[in-house]
């Protein structure tokens, strides 16, 4: 079984510029998370998808985060403008249904901002 | 969902048993306790869970004191691969399904 894919793996922007990242959670996983960890910290829950809706929302930095997961399967985490403190692993993970079940992480994506 | 408390760090020699603490005193009954692991540039990864019973699986055992405000993760025997921070997490199952992470435990397996 596949696991979680993201990419890109790295990325460095300059500040005020934007990003995306992209996730592929694996084939059958109705609900995807995606996650902020900055460096020395546990991961912090961005967004929640249930399919295609968003069962949560509350951490997300609305004006400048957006996320969208169109047809229920991959999705993406946009940052416009970026700022100094967006630097982080932005980790996305899947599980199969929803409650009770596993959540496996992809490996994330390292974003830096200068 | 409660709040746990975990060593920031700990140290263990390869091949012995390493055993990770996890105070959680206000949880709730419904509350089940999780454990993930998070190797170095890597994603989390999902250990074991339980209840109120011990559990085991192929990667560890789970202890869970019977007032379960307490448990152990045990790996039996560590190795240099088990290197990484260790987090205890603890939530309803029908929440949303929402892990949230604290500090976790760095623990070091030493040759």
């Amino acid at each position: 079984e596949a696991g979680v894919a993201q990419s890109p793996r790295y990325k460095i922007i300059e500040k005020r510029q934007s990003v995306a990242f992209w996730c592929n959670p694996i084939s059958g996983h109705a609900t995807l998370y995606w996650y902020q960890q900055i460096l020395g910290q546990g991961p912090k829950l961005l967004i929640q998808f249930q399919n295609n809706g968003v069962v949560d929302d509350s951490q997300l930095p609305k004006d400048r985060f957006s996320a969208e997961r169109l047809k229920g399967v991959d999705s993406t985490l946009k940052i416009q403008p970026a700022k100094l403190e967006d630097s982080a692993v932005y980790l996305c993970a899947s599980s199969h249904r929803g409650p009770g079940d596993t959540q496996y992480f992809g490996p994330g994506t390292r974003l830096t901002v200068l | 969902d409660a709040k746990t408390t975990q060593p920031p760090s700990m140290d263990c020699a390869e091949g012995r048993a390493a055993n990770l603490p996890c105070n959680h005193s206000t949880i709730s009954g419904n509350e089940y306790v999780y454990w993930y692991r998070q190797i170095h540039s890597q994603g989390p990864q999902y250990i074991i869970h339980g209840l109120k019973n011990n559990e085991t699986n192929e990667m560890a055992s789970l202890i869970i004191t019977e007032d379960r405000k307490s448990s152990t993760l045990i790996l039996p025997h560590a190795t240099l691969r088990d290197t990484a921070v260790y987090y205890c997490i603890v939530r309803v199952n029908n929440a949303g399904n929402m892990l949230t992470f604290g500090g976790g435990t760095r623990l070091m397996v030493k040759p």
